[in-house]
């Protein structure tokens, strides 16, 4: 199974452009999210996904779009890149269970964006 | 101007030693933490995790301890090995939240 995956792995942008940030997940999971991380600090949620056609903000949402279309896809977009968001970003999938969010959360491997 | 990243709290362990990390939690209302291994350019892998109910859990190797009344966790490891070297990071949540919020994480190194 290829789990999560993440496109592309490594960005530079610069300031003013936009790009979308590709995240697939191929089991069947109706729960996905974006964290960023910056060196010295944790992961950050910026917007999550319960299902297709449901999104909502995480922690640090500014300067970023989502949606869900299908269970597979949730693509993040930068619609004008500042150098502020340069970081590494986590997409993210899990499942519900009858009690909420399962244990275990399935993390891409990540994807470098350096803003210029 | 030039902006300085921070440091992350970083521990240092002669293999086959035995390692703490520690992490302090701000939210009373969360019931389930979950301890995370990162490696260099890699995304984050579950470790173990502990339900509010319980105070101690066991996996192999590790174990993570919960102290509710000082809102504070913490991840060991037994007998580290050299593939222990990583960032750790502690997450909590509350059923039925979707928002897993993460520590500031621990570089931890072990000393061949």
């Amino acid at each position: 199974n290829a789990g999560v995956t993440q496109t592309p792995k490594f960005q530079v942008l610069k300031t003013g452009q936009s790009m979308t940030l590709q995240c697939a997940q191929d089991m069947n999971h109706e729960y996905m999210s974006w964290y960023r991380q910056d060196p010295g600090m944790g992961l950050r949620l910026i917007h999550y996904s319960v299902g297709a056609g449901i999104t909502d903000q995480g922690e640090v949402p500014n300067g970023y779009n989502v949606s869900r279309s299908t269970t597979e896809d949730f693509p993040l977009r930068l619609l004008s890149a500042a150098p502020s968001q340069t970081s590494v970003y986590f997409c993210a999938s899990s499942y519900f269970t009858g009690t909420g969010l399962s244990d275990t959360i399935y993390f891409g491997e990540g994807s470098w964006l350096t803003v210029v | 101007g030039e902006s300085v990243g921070l440091h992350l709290p970083t521990l240092s362990v002669q293999e086959g030693d035995n390692s703490i990390i520690n992490c302090a939690y701000s939210n009373s209302a969360s019931d389930y933490f979950i301890w995370y291994k990162q490696e260099s350019g890699k995304g984050p892998q579950f470790i173990i995790d502990i339900r509010s109910n319980m105070d101690k859990r066991q996996g192999q190797r590790v174990t993570v301890l919960l102290n509710k009344t000082v809102k504070h966790l913490s991840l060991q490891i037994a007998a580290t090995q050299p593939g222990d070297s990583a960032v750790y990071f502690c997450a909590e949540n509350n059923f039925g939240n979707e928002k897993l919020t993460f520590g500031t994480g621990t570089r931890l190194t072990i000393i061949p």
